[in-house]
């Protein structure tokens, strides 16, 4: 079956850490995204892709880093700059956005990743 | 990208009916309506989208007002499995990664 499968589902870190957490699809869709997700809260835009070798930043995108090096991955590593980094951590991906037949807003998530620093 | 106001909380009984308000006063003439939920601890789920016509697909119904500033999430016969958090979105049909606000939490009960 296509979906996008997020690893690991649980990960603890230790403070000065860097981590890395993985997101690969095989939906065939040329853009990924990432989100974070605090208790209570909605989610928020950390980086997205439209296509291979190319990324953008989010709406909070200090402390992660990413790369798209290919169409099925998207990997985000989230660095000892991020200060508050134990969240649960989303990846998506869609069509990209001037593909009219469906519209690049109709994202298809992971199951998520929840990041624990101690 | 216009803003949304959803109630934080609705509850409703198993089998009726629920009806998920959203407002979207300054929503656009080229902006969609998109609703998404997510159960507990999973990765949010697509639901349905429009622009001004009414919608329906298996999952759910999508009523728009005539003026586009509101639009209702109809669940129609709903089931403890649809207790979720449901996030009304507008956004531009080509337009880039989407903004989730707190959304409304709805909770189902026997």
């Amino acid at each position: 079956d296509g979906g996008i499968t997020q690893s690991p589902k649980y990960l603890f870190r230790k403070e000065g850490q860097n981590v890395t957490l993985s997101c690969e699809q095989n939906l065939n869709h040329d853009a990924m995204y990432w989100y974070r997700q605090d208790p209570g809260q909605g989610l928020r835009l950390i980086y997205y892709s439209q296509i291979v070798n190319d990324f953008q930043k989010g709406d909070i995108a200090e402390g992660y880093s990413v790369s798209r090096e290919k169409k099925e991955s998207f990997p985000l590593t989230v660095t000892s700059a991020q200060k508050n980094p134990t969240a649960f951590y989303l990846c998506a991906s869609s069509i990209r956005s001037k593909d009219t037949v469906f519209g690049a807003n109709v994202l298809t998530f992971g199951a998520g990743s929840r990041l624990t620093v101690l | 990208d216009a803003k949304t106001t959803q109630p934080p909380s609705m509850d409703c009984a198993e089998g009726r009916a629920a009806n998920l308000p959203c407002n979207h006063s300054t929503i656009s003439g080229n902006e969609y309506v998109y609703w998404y939920r997510q159960i507990h601890s999973q990765g949010p789920q697509y639901i349905i989208h429009g622009l001004k016509n009414n919608e329906t697909n298996e999952m759910a119904s999508l009523i728009i007002t005539e003026d586009r500033k509101s639009s209702t999430l109809i669940l129609p016969h709903a089931t403890l499995r649809d207790t979720a958090v449901y996030y009304c979105i507008v956004r531009p049909y080509s337009g880039y990664a989407l903004n989730f606000g707190k959304g409304t939490s709805l909770l189902v009960t026997p």
